[in-house]
């Protein structure tokens, strides 16, 4: 398997554009979840997914950010509109579902708002 | 888990030299132990992985942890370090029942000093 993947690896967009990130989990997990990684706020959890249902989304900062999931093999993440503070690594992760939390990650994007 | 300490932001450790990266949780049910690697701009890798049975636990690139029940810690360990082990290490638990919530530590930065 490929492994999760991510893309774009880098995003740079202008503060007040739209931006979606997106992810393909590795197939058969039926959980997915989308991290945010800063230097000042270390890794958060913004939402998680299982069944491509949304389970818990109150990491989500505000209603700037939203997410979807239409099927079992793709993700996405939108910031509309995105400001500086966006700026950030995002990581997507899926895990086997099992009741245990192990994740597996993809490369990540990172995104810088100007 | 209420939650998980890496008591050290950053090690410094000579090059051939054994190392140890501390880790502390608290909750009060049982838990699955986790330490995850991330190398420059890449995204989180696992490492190794306590479910149950044996309390020492092997992973890759020769990195063990042991898990103390009664001192609640799954210290990560390595008997000679290499430069390419140069990377931020995250130690994380999730709750048996959880089903999905994975609680992160701060992380610590292992630098590799020639």
């Amino acid at each position: 398997d490929a492994g999760v993947i991510q893309s774009p690896r880098h995003e740079v967009t202008e503060m007040g554009q739209e931006v979606t990130l997106r992810c393909k989990p590795i197939s058969g997990h039926n959980s997915l979840f989308w991290y945010r990684q800063t230097m000042m706020r270390g890794l958060e959890l913004l939402i998680y997914f299982n069944n491509n249902v949304p389970i818990d989304d109150s990491g989500m900062p505000e209603d700037r950010f939203s997410a979807k999931m239409p099927n079992a093999s793709f993700s996405t993440l939108k910031i509309q509109p995105s400001e500086p503070r966006d700026s950030a690594v995002y990581f997507c992760a899926s895990s086997p579902g099992q009741g245990i939390g192990e994740a597996f990650f993809g490369q990540g994007t990172r995104l810088t708002v100007v | 888990a209420q939650s998980v300490t890496q008591l050290d932001s950053q090690v410094p450790v000579f090059e051939e030299a054994p190392v140890e990266l501390r880790c502390n949780y608290s909750s009060s049910v049982s838990v699955y132990l986790f330490w995850y690697v991330q190398y420059p701009n890449q995204g989180l890798q696992l490492l190794l992985k306590y479910l149950s049975g044996s309390t020492l636990v092997k992973g890759i690139n020769g990195f063990e942890a042991e898990f103390n029940k009664s001192q609640t810690s799954f210290h990560l360990r390595k008997p000679s370090v290499h430069i390419s082990d140069t990377a931020e290490y995250f130690c994380a638990v999730s709750e048996r029942g959880s089903n999905y919530q994975l609680i992160w530590g701060a992380g610590t930065k292992l630098i590799i000093k020639p």
